[in-house]
Parts: structure tokens; sequence; C-alpha cells
């Protein structure tokens, strides 16, 4: 199995410019998060989902959207980028139930000069 | 407001040390996780506590959690330079399975 996989790894945008970051999962897991990481510091959850169709903002939404159409997919958009949005942004997914922790992407590492 | 605290959130400590990193809690849990990242790549879970006095190890790395005190410890036994990384804890808040993380600690182990 892949696990969850993010595309791309690198990405340098213009202020201003949008993006996609892609996040696949080929685990069948139905949660699914969207975190973003800036330098020296914890995660926190911008989106996440619990299931196809259903999205829900976390913590830190302000500049992004998300979509789930099918369980394996949650991409994360990025509307007129701005230099606060440069961070290392993490996909991950877990399955139902107690105690299986998730899984993470390797990560996304976006800078927006 | 639902909050996790490591602590320290640095340490660099010699080869051979013992040592140990503590996350505490403000909300009612019982699910904690203890995470690993390296520099510059993604993280990789070590420890799932599922209860009060829960303790998992695996190899230097002894996790234990009291739910009671709501505090969780990670504990380095003769701390060796490949466990250098930063550790996060993060709780369980019984909410569509979201986690909610501490800051992590950076941990620098020298030979």
């Amino acid at each position: 199995n892949a696990g969850v996989t993010q595309t791309p790894k690198f990405r340098i945008l213009k202020i201003g410019q949008s993006m996609t970051l892609q996040c696949t999962q080929d685990m069948n897991h139905n949660y699914m998060y969207w975190y973003r990481q800036d330098p020296g510091m914890g995660l926190k959850l911008i989106y996440y989902s619990v299931g196809a169709g259903i999205t829900d903002k976390g913590e830190v939404p302000n500049g992004y959207n998300v979509s789930r159409s099918t369980t394996e997919d949650f991409p994360l958009r990025l509307e007129l980028a701005a230099p606060s949005q440069t961070s290392v942004y993490f996909c991950a997914s877990t399955r139902q139930g107690v105690g299986y922790g998730y899984t993470f992407g390797s990560g996304t590492r976006l800078t927006v000069v | 407001e639902l909050k996790v605290e490591q602590n320290p959130l640095f340490l660099s400590m010699q080869e051979g040390k013992n040592y140990t990193i503590y996350c505490n809690y403000s909300t009612t849990s019982d699910r904690l996780y203890w995470y690993r990242q390296d520099p510059g790549k993604s993280l990789e879970s070590l420890f799932v506590l599922l209860s009060n006095g829960a303790v998992k190890q695996e190899g230097r790395l002894m996790a234990s959690l009291d739910t009671k005190a709501r505090l969780s410890t990670l504990h380095i036994t003769a701390a060796v330079h490949d466990l250098s990384a930063t550790y996060f804890c993060a709780v369980d808040i019984d909410r569509n399975y979201q986690l909610i993380w501490g800051a992590g600690t950076k941990l620098i182990i020298k030979p």
C-alpha cells in the first residue's frame, strides 16, 4: 500500500497566485485532515473530512478551501496566496475506531514570495 | 480552551543519559499518541496509549499515561544519537478523531 500520498513535495508561489495541494490515500480511511506546520512549531488543523461529501473547518481555515468528492482524495486549495501561508502542509488520514492514530503524508513545502 | 503542553520544548543531552519529556493536557481524555519527526520529514507514530496506567515500550523509549493527572511521559533510557528528533504528543478529543497537538520537544543527543 502507498498509504497517504501528497503532491507536490515543493512549490514556490507568487503572492496572489492559487494552487491545489493533492492528497490521496489508498487505505479506505473515512477521516482525513489537513495540517500546516510552521517552522519550529506544532501542527494546526486547517480542514478535515469525515467522509466523502463532508468537510468542516479546523483551527485555521482562512485562505483555504477543500473538497471531498471521493473517499480517496482530499485536495486543499489555496486562493490568493499570501506570505503568511508559507509553511509545510501535511495531509493525514485515519480509520474509524479508537486508537488507530494517523497516517501522514510526506508533506508539501510551500513558499509564497 | 483545549491545550496540550509539552516540556521541555528543547532538550540537549549526552549519549548514555536518561531523561523524560512531559505532556500535560487540559481536557478529559484517555487516548494519547506520541509521534516522532525527523528534520524535514513527516511524522511517524511511536505509541498509542488508550487507558489510565497504560505503558508502552519500544527499545530505549517508554511512554506512560496517567489520565487522572492528565499527564503522559516519554522516558528515554541510555540515549543514543539516533533518537535525535522532535517528539510530539497529541490528545484525542473524541470529536471526529481530531487530535490536539503539543508544540513538540526537539531532542538533540550529543555523542
